[in-house]
């Protein structure tokens, strides 16, 4: 079955760098784009970015431009995101999900469970 | 970007019918999705194209479209449905995702 298991949260000081992992498996991960997509503790979900299956595209989110970069490693099942130059407003769950690749806009059909970020000093 | 506006709460009875709306001026050109969210859990989708079911999904959910409002319905609701209920929708240049500020479904 499709599984997504993101990695790499944890407590980070501000003004600092983190890289978060999610190991796909389960399905052809260099045939589906990817995003990821954050949610602040108490709050809803925000996109955050995607990249196109074979990593030719991404887009991001005005809120994180030029700080969060989204990338992939299609020969590891593996799709990262880099985050510098962090600030408290980045706290968050941070969940990858898999894009359905059907026409007509992007959509999100599986999840991980996502991975914390804490940014605090 | 744009935005899509969601009632933040709803409230129902066992067994009656939930209708959660999900308002955006993109809406009559762009497809609306539904995600579910149970706490401590990864949202789920429940509707797909503005009214499609994905498999595993139960029947007593579905989904409707009228300009620029999309609902989802629930019949029936069940006290497992309670949950957090977010629309999503995408602009049509294939650049962005947008969610709804979600709707808190309280079954009484």
């Amino acid at each position: 079955q499709v599984q997504l298991v993101e990695s790499g949260g944890g407590v980070v000081q501000p003004g600092k760098s983190v890289r978060l992992s999610c190991a796909a498996s389960g399905f052809t991960f260099s045939s589906y784009g990817m995003h990821w997509v954050r949610q602040a503790p108490g709050k809803g979900l925000e996109w955050v970015a995607v990249i196109w299956s074979d990593g030719s595209n991404k887009y991001y989110a005005d809120s994180v431009k030029g700080r969060l970069t989204i990338s992939r490693d299609n020969s590891k099942n593996t799709l990262y995101l880099q985050m510098n130059s962090l600030r408290a407003e980045d706290t968050a769950v941070y969940y990858c999900a898999r894009d359905s690749g059907a026409p007509g806009g992007y959509y999100l059909d599986c999840w991980g469970q996502g991975t914390l970020v804490t940014v605090s000093s | 970007s744009y935005e899509l506006t969601q009632p933040p709460s709803v409230s129902v009875s066992p067994g009656q019918t939930a209708r959660i709306t999900c308002s955006g001026d993109a809406l009559p050109k762009q497809y609306a999705y539904w995600y579910q969210q149970k706490p401590g859990q990864a949202p789920v989708l429940v509707i797909y194209k503005d009214n499609e079911r994905p498999s595993g999904i139960p029947e007593r959910f579905s989904g409707s479209s009228s300009g620029t409002t999309v609902t989802l319905t629930i019949s029936g609701v069940q006290a497992e449905d309670e949950a957090d209920y977010y629309c999503q929708s995408a602009d049509s240049r294939g650049t962005s995702v947008v969610f709804g500020g979600g709707t808190k479904l309280t079954v009484l």
